[in-house]
């Protein structure tokens, strides 16, 4: 089985704070995605990457940016944390012409 | 930007029925379309895609697109109070999904 691992399920940081959120998949898959999940927003587009140092704007890009030095490594990076980012925030990875599969999420909290 | 939309629920009906959900779309040029389902607290997990028009059949799914329209639907048969769960319509391979509708199937 595709496993796609984040680092953490459940965070709490405080405003102003840099926030590091990894997910690494086991299947060798080109491309990955970041997104987060808000009630009655449904999923929303953060960054994708199509390949190493490769990265591409999704739909709501403000305050975040993303790493991907190894294949297998995706980073999300919240700058300073604002109490707006607080949300769900779900891993994807997938073959080029396949479906996704996604990471278990990690509940982050900004107080 | 590119939009998908899905019915607003949530959406019920009594155990053994029909469910319908459905999905429109507005990038005319998506070849790909993709149902998945998130239980509460878990993450979405596939259940069915489709490429052509038509229907797909996977057991008690059916997914039906019509791109002339540009709609696809998945329809629930035998709904099974298991079935509850949110159901997101996601189209092409970059993503983008519907804010997803909960069915709730009750006994």
């Amino acid at each position: 089985d595709v496993k796609v691992t984040q680092s953490s399920r459940y965070l709490v940081k405080r405003t102003g704070e840099k926030v590091f959120l990894e997910c690494v998949q086991d299947m060798d898959h080109e491309n990955m995605f970041w997104y987060r999940q808000d009630p009655g927003l449904g999923l929303r587009l953060i960054y994708f990457s199509y390949d190493v140092k490769m990265k591409e704007k999704g739909d709501i890009p403000e305050g975040y940016s993303v790493s991907r030095e190894k294949k297998e490594r995706f980073s999300l990076i919240l700058e300073s944390a604002s109490t707006n980012q607080t949300s769900m925030y779900l891993c994807a990875s997938s073959f080029s012409d396949s479906s996704y599969t996604f990471g278990s999420g990690t509940r982050l909290t900004v107080v | 930007q590119k939009e998908v939309e899905q019915n607003s629920g949530p959406l019920s009906v009594p155990e053994g029925a029909i469910a319908s959900l459905n999905c429109t779309y507005s990038d005319r040029g998506s070849q790909s379309f993709f149902w998945y389902r998130q239980y509460s607290g878990k993450s979405p997990e596939l259940i069915m895609f489709i490429y052509s028009n038509g229907d797909k059949e996977d057991g008690r799914f059916t997914a039906q697109l019509n791109k002339a329209s540009q709609y696809v639907s998945l329809l629930i048969r035998d709904s099974q109070p298991s079935d509850s769960a949110t159901y997101l319509c996601a189209v092409n391979y970059d993503m983008r999904f519907g804010a997803g509708t909960r069915l709730t199937v009750k006994p």
